[in-house]
């Protein structure tokens, strides 16, 4: 099993572009995240889709857009890219959370993006 | 907006030693609390857990203990080794959220032979 794989590993853009970033995960888990880190803010949760066909932000999803494609695939599409998202970009996946419980499940992360945008 | 704090930023031992991680977070409705490692250029990856109705749980060279009372909880590594050198975070899960966690900024372990 790859586990959580992220394409592509590294990237440049110039501001104003856009691009999308690629995730799947072969661990039949059902919910998915993207968070972002930067140097000393440890990591912040953009957006993340509890089960197929549902996403919702997270603590700083402006200038991201996501899509759940199906169950194993969730990309993140920066539109038109600013400097301020220069970042370390993670995918993660987990098992659904007890419904009803409010337990939380461990996260398996990605191999990570680095994008620069200049 | 809730956050967690952890301390320190920076630490270094001696291999052998024991180092301490601690972490206060400010929702008083989180119920668990994760650790990871990230080594250099890697992802993070989950070292050990604790849910709040547990105060303590062991593995290996590694043990969490959480004080739900004073928002606070530590990683404590014994008899570290160089290999244990990287940075760790700790994260507390959100109320209201689905599965949502807060990270603190991150301990950057460094274990000298």
């Amino acid at each position: 099993n790859a586990g959580v794989t992220q394409t592509p590993k590294f990237q440049v853009l110039k501001t104003g572009q856009s691009m999308t970033l690629q995730c799947a995960q072969d661990m039949n888990h059902n919910s998915m995240y993207w968070y972002r880190q930067d140097p000393g803010m440890g990591l912040r949760l953009i957006y993340y889709s509890a089960s197929e066909g549902t996403t919702d932000k997270g603590e700083v999803p402006n200038g991201y857009n996501v899509s759940r494609l199906n169950k194993r695939e969730f990309s993140l599409r920066l539109e038109s890219a600013a400097p301020s998202q220069t970042s370390v970009y993670f995918c993660a996946s987990s098992v659904r959370p007890g419904q009803g419980s409010g337990l939380s499940s461990p996260l398996h992360f990605g191999n990570g993006t680095r994008l620069t945008v200049t | 907006g809730e956050n967690v704090e952890q301390h320190p930023s920076t630490l270094s031992v001696q291999e052998g030693d024991s180092a301490v991680i601690k972490c206060t977070y400010s929702d008083s409705a989180s119920n668990y609390f994760p650790w990871y490692k990230q080594e250099l250029g890697k992802r993070p990856q989950l070292i050990i857990d604790i849910r709040s109705n547990v105060g303590e749980k062991k593995d290996q060279r590694i043990a969490v203990t959480l004080n739900k009372t004073a928002k606070h909880f530590s990683l404590h590594i014994t008899e570290t080794q160089p290999e244990d050198s990287a940075v760790y975070f700790c994260a507390a899960s959100l109320s209201g959220g689905y599965n949502k966690l807060i990270f603190g900024a991150g301990t950057r372990l460094a274990v000298h032979p």
